[in-house]
């Protein structure tokens, strides 16, 4: 089992629409969660670090984290084709005190 | 952008040569990492230092070696380059927030001939 799983996509979504990217991991004693965004032949960008259970909202995203689940996730509201990217979860390992990063989900948001 | 630069920022060389990348960031943090990014594998950690002179191996640690003489700098080098090297290599520091964000830097390309 991967420590930090994603599916690959490609996740297509019309412009306007919800897109829900998703995250499990197997640390159960993990803390710290974060989303990354990375366009094509670019470096990761930091837009969401979630830390407790619940949801936490800035603009049109939204991390949701169900620390019993060992799953997080990244909704990103009236999605853009702006959006199109690749994104990458993070989880912070704290046996090995490193930060463990998914293959990534690429989104596609189509006008 | 976390005042960090990478250079090269595009290297082509030939198998058996030595190479270094460097990395360089201008806001003092503690903690700097090297990462490796190839399609289906995500980022991958080689290297990372925890202060100057104090480093640490990750989990594609083979054949590459780094220093830190100072806060600023970080390099990483590989003693002889192999083609399963060519990748994309990121640099990265922690946030000094007391989290554990990483932000990264531009990106090397290389390519191993």
């Amino acid at each position: 089992q991967k420590e930090v799983e994603q599916n690959s996509g490609p996740l297509s979504v019309p412009e306007g629409a919800i897109a829900s990217l998703n995250c499990t991991y197997s640390d159960r004693g993990s803390q710290s969660f974060f989303w990354y965004r990375q366009y094509s032949g670019k470096s990761p960008e930091l837009i969401m670090s979630i830390y407790s259970n619940g949801d936490k909202e800035d603009g049109r995203f939204t991390a949701q984290l169900n620390k019993a689940s060992q799953y997080v996730s990244l909704l990103i509201r009236d999605s853009q084709p702006s959006d199109s990217a690749t994104y990458l979860c993070a989880v912070f390992m704290e046996y090995g005190n490193k930060l463990v990063f998914g293959a990534g989900t690429i989104l596609r948001v189509k006008s | 952008d976390a005042g960090i630069t990478q250079s090269p920022r595009h290297k082509v060389t030939e198998t058996g040569t030595p190479v270094t990348l460097r990395c360089h960031q201008t806001e003092n943090h503690r903690y700097m990492y090297w990462y490796r990014q190839d399609p289906g594998h995500g980022l991958r950690l080689i290297h990372y230092s925890y202060g100057v002179k104090d480093t640490d191996k990750g989990e594609v640690s083979d054949g590459y070696s780094v220093s830190r003489s100072k806060t600023e700098d970080f390099l990483l080098t590989l003693e002889s380059a192999t083609s399963s090297q060519t990748s994309v290599y990121f640099c990265a520091i922690r946030g000094t927030s007391g989290t554990y964000e990483q932000y990264f830097g531009p990106g090397t390309r290389l390519t191993v001939t």
